[in-house]
């Protein structure tokens, strides 16, 4: 089946360090990847996205990820962390069917980023 | 930017009664979908829905549910008898196409039920 996983259902940072978000992946072909984040009370929101091409791809609010085809992970980065990064992160995977595609999430990790 | 719009934003209702969860997609938008979040984590697909039909549907969307764009641009999920374990955050999301990849969210109905 295809599906993605995310290990961690917390993690903590202090505000300035980096941080990583990990992301783990099994589908048959080549993947569509994706970061969602999620804030209080919303809906969830586009971070970037993974197609093809260069293995690190930039999103918004500096965020990265970087696709890693041989450890099957797409682990999303940022150099130096906001406190108002704290949200919940989701690893996305965009799965076809039929010729519609659909999008299955892992189940999320809170990102606390500490003051 | 643009933005799914969803009401309500809250639903309490009783067990076994109807409820309508309603969406309003982007305008040019051609592909819609229900998804849900139990406990604030996880995010379940329910069913996707292009061209006035269901394109996949997931084993939870069973025959209490049915979803329907009866008039062009809103789009419903109707839950025709509500059970305690359908109370979570519903969310509504569409994308123009699908070569696009940008799935577009709603803010989500919270269900709540008793």
């Amino acid at each position: 089946a295809q599906s993605v996983a995310q290990p961690e259902d917390q993690v903590n940072v202090a505000e300035g360090n980096p941080l990583t978000v990990k992301c783990t992946y099994s589908v048959s072909g080549n993947p569509y990847l994706f970061w969602y984040v999620q804030y209080p009370n919303r809906g969830l929101q586009f971070l970037l996205k993974y197609i093809t091409g260069d293995n690190l791809v930039k999103g918004s609010y500096g965020f990265e990820a970087e696709f890693n085809k041989s450890q099957t992970s797409f682990h999303l980065k940022k150099p130096s962390a906001l406190v108002s990064d704290s949200a919940l992160y989701f690893c996305a995977v965009r799965v076809s069917r039929g010729g519609t595609y659909k999008y299955i999430f892992g189940t999320g990790t809170r990102l606390k980023v500490l003051a | 930017e643009p933005e799914v719009t969803q009401t309500p934003s809250h639903q309490v209702t009783q067990m076994g009664q109807e409820v309508i969860l309603r969406c309003v997609p982007i305008s040019n938008h051609l592909y819609f979908y229900w998804y849900r979040q139990i406990l604030g984590q996880k995010v379940e697909f329910l069913v996707s829905f292009y061209n006035n039909e269901i394109s996949e549907k997931s084993e939870i969307f069973d025959d209490q549910f049915s979803v329907e764009r009866p008039d062009g641009s809103n789009f419903t999920l109707k839950i025709r008898s509500t059970k305690l374990e359908d109370s979570a955050m519903y969310f509504c999301a569409s994308i123009l196409s699908q070569g696009r990849e940008k799935l577009f969210f709603g803010s989500g109905t919270q269900l709540s039920v008793l």
